[in-house]
């Protein structure tokens, strides 16, 4: 079974500084992973994916992330964050089980970026 | 265009009434999804349809019914819910049903007196 585990669950951060939100995951078979950010009161808006390739993975907003097998981590950073980078933001691993495409979500981290 | 659209934004309904859900897409995607997501918490999947077909339901209770009338469409019918299902309910289309990228809709946001 997969799992993702999102260590923070608030990141505060000044506007222009660096930022990066943790993302591990587990799973048993190859795995596609995904970051979504979602804003208040709105639905989830995809930021980037790894499927294959190149392990750095570029977004948009400026974000990137990084596939590391051995350390089975996808981190997400940006360089200098934004005041409407504020937002819940969403890592998941998508799983082909043979029993259809399950999306497991980790529980979310609140990055809080201040003046 | 990856535009998945969710009527109504807002629903109050009561305990006895009955509801319905609604998400579309004219992305010609195949598989379509029903999350259900709690405050501070991450979505969780209650539905999957493939090809119009059912494929996945996670143990969802039976006031919880979804309908994919056509490949564009996807309704859950509501009935007799309880407070406790308030939530924000978000659709997802992806093109199949392999490991695909999901596109979400905006959500509505169901309250249940």
């Amino acid at each position: 079974a997969q799992s993702v585990t999102q260590l923070d669950s608030q990141v505060p951060v000044f506007e222009e500084a660096p930022v990066e939100l943790r993302c591990n995951y587990s799973s048993s078979v190859s795995v596609y992973l995904f970051w979504y950010v979602q804003y208040p009161n709105q639905g989830l808006q995809l930021l980037l994916k790894y499927l294959s390739g190149s392990t750095l993975v570029k977004g948009i907003n400026g974000f990137e992330a990084e596939f590391n097998k051995s350390q089975t981590s996808f981190h997400l950073r940006k360089p200098s964050v934004h005041i409407s980078d504020t937002a819940e933001y969403f890592c998941a691993v998508s799983e082909n089980t043979g029993g259809g495409n399950k999306l497991t979500f980790g529980t979310g981290t609140q990055l809080k970026v201040e003046l | 265009d990856t535009e998945v659209t969710q009527t109504p934004k807002h629903l109050v309904m009561g305990m006895t009434n009955k509801k319905s859900l609604k998400c579309e897409q004219h992305m010609g995607h195949r598989a379509m999804y029903w999350y259900k997501q709690k405050a501070k918490k991450p979505p969780e999947l209650m539905f999957v349809y493939s090809y119009e077909k059912l494929s996945i339901n996670e143990s969802v209770p039976s006031r919880f019914s979804p309908e994919c009338p056509n490949s564009s469409l996807l309704n859950l019918h509501l009935h007799a819910l309880q407070p406790e299902d308030s939530a924000l309910y978000l659709c997802a289309s992806s093109v199949r049903e392999a490991q695909e990228t999901q596109y979400f809709g905006p959500g509505t946001r169901l309250l249940v007196l």
